[in-house]
């Protein structure tokens, strides 16, 4: 079957830098999208990786391993407001999205 | 603004009743989702449409239907609800292009007493 696994929640420090890691586990591989969702609200697009290495977006980077079905976000520079759950997803063969279920990221003052 | 709108925004209903989830976009995008999230688990994939007239199933279609008669609707139909239903529903849409990622809709709070 197909398995996306990303740690339940994470806590962090205001101002701090927090890796948030995904392994995936797809029949094929197309892509790998990283969301953001707040409380309530609908999720929101962070960034996409296609190929091995790093994709730096701001504050926001994320890191693609095929070889290896892994895939982290790193957050820097901490704020209040990056308190959420941050989603990651993987495009299969059949070009649909499998998600995981998602990492609630804490941050503390 | 450009984006999708869904509606209702939220719906007690009670199980048997049949219920249509409307979502509108107006960004053009040929592809759109529709997704149910429930605590603890991902998004997951009711049905979905490449394009206009077509529709496909996805990992939890049972119980659901959907309809693509134009480019911007996709409504969702709940044919008799039941209480495992009872989610929040997202639509989303997409243009075409493998780098493309999903927008979605404020979402449906959907309970089924």
């Amino acid at each position: 079957g197909q398995n996306i696994d990303q740690p339940t929640e994470m806590t962090a420090t205001e101002g701090a830098i927090v890796q948030i890691n995904c392994t995936y586990q797809t029949s094929g591989f197309n892509g790998l999208f990283w969301y953001q969702q707040h409380a309530g609200e609908a999720p929101t697009f962070l960034s996409y990786n296609v190929l091995d290495g790093l994709e730096e977006k701001g504050r926001f980077s994320s890191f693609l391993s095929r070889s290896k079905g892994y895939s982290y976000l790193l957050l820097k520079e901490l704020q209040m407001k990056d308190s959420a759950s941050y989603l990651c997803a993987v495009r299969d063969s059949n070009y649909q999205l499998i998600w995981g279920a998602g990492t609630k990221l804490i941050i503390k003052p | 603004i450009a984006g999708i709108t869904q509606a209702p925004t939220s719906q007690i209903l009670a199980a048997g009743r049949r219920m249509t989830l409307r979502c509108t976009q107006d960004m053009r995008h040929n592809a759109m989702y529709w997704y149910r999230q429930d605590l603890g688990l991902g998004l997951r994939l009711i049905h979905y449409s490449n394009t206009a007239g077509t529709t496909g199933k996805g990992e939890v279609p049972d119980g659901y239907s959907v309809s693509r008669a134009n480019t911007d609707d996709f409504p969702l139909t709940l044919a008799s609800a039941v209480p495992s239903q009872t989610s929040v529903y997202f639509c989303a849409s997409s243009p075409t292009g493998d780098n493309q990622p999903q927008h979605f809709g404020d979402g449906t709070r959907l309970s089924i007493l």
